[in-house]
C-alpha cells in the first residue's frame, strides 16, 4: 500500500485559512487521494477526495500537485469545530481504506 | 438520512470475558466494515463485508474475534475471550459500493471497550 506522510500536529486561529499538507511520493496512477477527519469522541468523517484535478466541496478544497506526489487540504476559514485529526489516505478503486496517524489540528479562538 | 448506528456506546469487561458489538449500517449500503482504533492511532480495518459475504478479514484475530452480517444488513462483532490489548474503540462503517469513487465510508461513533 502506498504511504502518506503528514505532520503530527498543526495550529490555526479561528477564521484563518488552514493548509494541511500530505506527501505521497510513491502514489500510483490508480490511487485516489482521500481525506477524512475525526472529531473528538466521534468516528471518522469523509471530507473530500480527488484523482488529478483540484476539488472543491462545501467542507474544503483539495489541491493536488501536478506530479501527484503531494496534496494539500485547504480549510478556507477555520472554526473551533474544525479541530480534529485529519487523515490523508491513498486508495485505489476497490482497495481498503488504510488510516495512518494523521495530523491533529488545533484551532484557537 | 440516518447514520450508522452502533451499540453499546461503552463497555467495560474483565479479561477472559466475552463481549459483542452491534452495528446497523445506513439503509441500502452494501459494504460494511469493522475497524479497531487503539488510543493515539488511526483506525485499523478488521473485516469487510460485501452484502453478507466476507471480502477481507486478513487483519481479524480469528482465534478470538468473530463477525457476522446476517441477511446483509446488521452486523455483530464478538470477542471471546477478551485480552487487555483489546481495549480500543470499535468502529463500524458502511459504504454504498466497494469502489472508491463517489462512495465514501460513513462511520458510526464507535463502541469504547475497556478490558480490565
Amino acid at each position: 500500500d502506498a504511504k502518506t506522510t503528514q505532520p503530527n500536529s498543526m495550529e490555526s486561529n479561528e477564521e484563518e485559512p488552514v493548509h494541511l499538507p500530505c506527501n505521497h511520493s510513491t502514489i500510483s496512477g490508480t490511487d485516489y487521494i482521500h481525506w477524512y477527519r475525526q472529531l473528538p469522541s466521534q468516528g471518522p468523517e469523509y471530507v473530500i477526495h480527488g484523482l488529478t484535478s483540484n476539488v472543491n466541496n462545501r467542507m474544503a478544497s483539495l489541491a493536488i500537485a501536478e506530479d501527484r506526489k503531494s496534496s494539500t487540504l485547504i480549510l478556507h476559514r477555520a472554526t473551533l469545530r474544525d479541530a480534529a485529526v485529519y487523515y490523508c489516505i491513498l486508495r485505489a478503486n476497490t482497495d481498503k481504506l488504510i488510516f495512518g496517524t494523521g495530523t491533529r489540528l488545533q484551532v484557537f479562538p | 438520512e440516518a447514520g450508522v448506528a452502533q451499540s453499546p456506546r461503552y463497555k467495560i469487561i474483565e479479561k477472559r470475558q466475552s463481549v459483542a458489538f452491534w452495528c446497523n449500517p445506513i439503509s441500502g449500503h452494501a459494504t460494511l466494515y469493522w475497524y479497531q482504533q487503539i488510543l493515539g492511532q488511526g483506525p485499523k480495518l478488521l473485516i469487510q463485508f460485501q452484502n453478507n459475504g466476507v471480502v477481507d478479514d486478513s487483519q481479524l484475530p480469528k482465534d478470538r474475534f468473530s463477525a457476522e452480517r446476517l441477511k446483509g444488513v446488521d452486523s455483530t462483532l464478538k470477542i471471546q475471550p477478551a485480552k487487555l490489548e483489546d481495549s480500543a474503540v470499535y468502529l463500524c462503517a458502511s459504504s454504498l459500493y466497494r469502489t472508491a469513487v463517489n462512495s465514501p465510508l460513513h462511520f458510526g461513533n464507535g463502541t469504547r471497550l475497556t478490558v480490565t
